[in-house]
């Protein structure tokens, strides 16, 4: 099973719509949550980290943090069609030499 | 940008075959990673490493040998390849405690 799960495993969105990914960790010592984008045909790119409790924004993106819960969600404002890819949110172990788990992603299409 | 090359960028072999996958950073970064990402498993971990000589073993190294032999230089083995390691494999680098930066990816076939 995997130690990231990632939900829903595929959405759909009109464009300027808002779109809302979900990430949790299994793994109790999770210190660091990233996000990556991937479009079609190429490599990931890291979207955005976050490490504490809360919030944090950049531009049209927020991610989300609850340590408690180990639970992490980006949400996108004013989706646009090229922010159509597959998102994927890792997580990092304390301690484990930078070693990143990966969960099986979202895949998010905007429709014009 | 960070600079992760790899080659070759498309592999064609047969099952018993030997393959050799290569990764160059030039990002001067201290660890290096690879993944190999199929359909509903997102990115898996095969082998990682935080310097030359240095080798840590993934998620899911079992078929997979790795070298590091310069800091620049991290290379991914398969001495007896099967069909289940068909797959499309990635290299990344990255700063302690920062991002990854991933490499074009290499589509494996073994037939």
């Amino acid at each position: 099973q995997q130690k990231v799960q990632q939900s829903p495993e595929s959405l759909i969105v009109p464009e300027g719509g808002m779109a809302s990914l979900n990430c949790t960790s299994s793994d109790r010592n999770v210190d660091y949550f990233w996000w990556y984008r991937q479009h079609s045909g190429k490599s990931p790119k890291m979207l955005m980290s976050i490490f504490s409790n809360g919030e944090k924004e950049e531009g049209r993106f927020t991610v989300h943090l609850n340590k408690a819960s180990l639970h992490t969600s980006l949400h996108i404002r004013d989706s646009q069609p090229s922010d159509s890819a597959l998102y994927l949110c890792a997580a990092r172990i304390s301690g484990s030499f930078n070693k990143l788990t990966f969960g099986a992603g979202t895949r998010l299409a905007v429709c014009p | 940008e960070a600079a992760v090359t790899q080659s070759p960028r498309n592999k064609v072999t047969v099952t018993g075959g030997n393959v050799t996958l290569s990764c160059r950073q030039t990002n001067s970064h201290n660890y290096m990673y690879w993944y190999r990402q199929d359909t509903g498993h997102g990115l898996r971990l095969i082998h990682y490493s935080y310097g030359a000589g240095n080798l840590q073993i993934g998620d899911v190294p079992d078929g997979y040998k790795a070298t590091r032999t310069t800091q620049e230089d991290f290379f991914l083995l398969l001495e007896l390849a099967s069909p289940s390691q068909t797959s499309l494999y990635f290299c990344a680098s990255s700063d302690k405690g920062r991002e990854q930066y991933f490499g074009p990816g290499t589509r494996l076939t073994v037939l």
